[in-house]
């Protein structure tokens, strides 16, 4: 079956560091990813996606960026991190041609 | 653009009773799926239904049925027989038919259900 991981689940940054949140999928090949961000209280708002490798698609221009290195590997970076980019971030996939999303656990971000 | 506008920010039913979200969305799109997620305080967003717009029927998984009204880009959750474990927020989702498309989710409905 497949399966997504997602991590870290919890996050406390100061204002200027770098960020790197990373994604996995198991269980499927070529999927479809993307990064979404939530504010707390608040609907989902698409940051990047990618249908293959090295192809990334960006939504919001903003202070962060996404690479997928391989296949399954979705990652989320920044190189100074801003306090407005606290929220939470998931990380989803859904199978080429298919319409079902399945989201990761999330991963709780504090810029301090 | 797309769009998907939850009208109800918050919403409260008794234990047992039924309760009905809202949602509203904007598309010129004739293919496009519509979903209802559901997002306790733990955040995982769980899937609750989804509805085909080439399908006339309204979707139903045990107690969640959805009013599915094309003309009226209307896309309503019914919860039945309410539960405490039913308590969350609820987000509507429009997804266009191509491959890779990306869902829209609406602002969400926080649910309370009372004892």
């Amino acid at each position: 079956s497949q399966t997504i991981h997602q991590w870290p689940a919890t996050l406390v940054q100061p204002v200027g560091s770098p960020l790197s949140l990373e994604c996995t999928v198991e269980g499927t090949s070529n999927p479809n990813l993307y990064w979404y961000r939530q504010a707390a209280g608040r609907g989902l708002q698409l940051l990047f996606y990618s249908v293959g490798i090295g192809q990334i698609s960006s939504e919001v221009p903003q202070n962060l960026s996404a690479s997928r290195p391989q296949d399954r590997q979705f990652i989320l970076s920044s190189k100074k991190l801003l306090l407005s980019d606290s929220g939470f971030y998931l990380c989803a996939w859904t199978a080429r041609g298919g319409y079902g999303y399945t989201f990761g656990s999330g991963t709780r971000l504090t810029v301090v | 653009a797309q769009t998907v506008t939850q009208s109800q920010p918050e919403m409260s039913v008794q234990e047992a009773e039924t309760v009905t979200l809202s949602c509203t969305y904007d598309t010129s799109e004739s293919d496009y799926y519509l979903f209802w997620y559901k997002q306790p305080p733990s955040r995982q967003m769980i899937l609750v239904i989804r509805q085909e717009a080439y399908k006339q029927q309204n979707a139903t998984e045990n107690r969640f049925s959805v009013n599915f009204q094309k003309a009226a880009k209307s896309f309503s959750l019914k919860i039945s027989d309410s539960q405490l474990g039913d308590a969350a927020m609820y987000f509507c989702a429009y997804r266009s038919g191509g491959s890779g498309s990306r869902l829209t989710f609406g602002e969400g409905t926080q649910l309370t259900v009372n004892p």
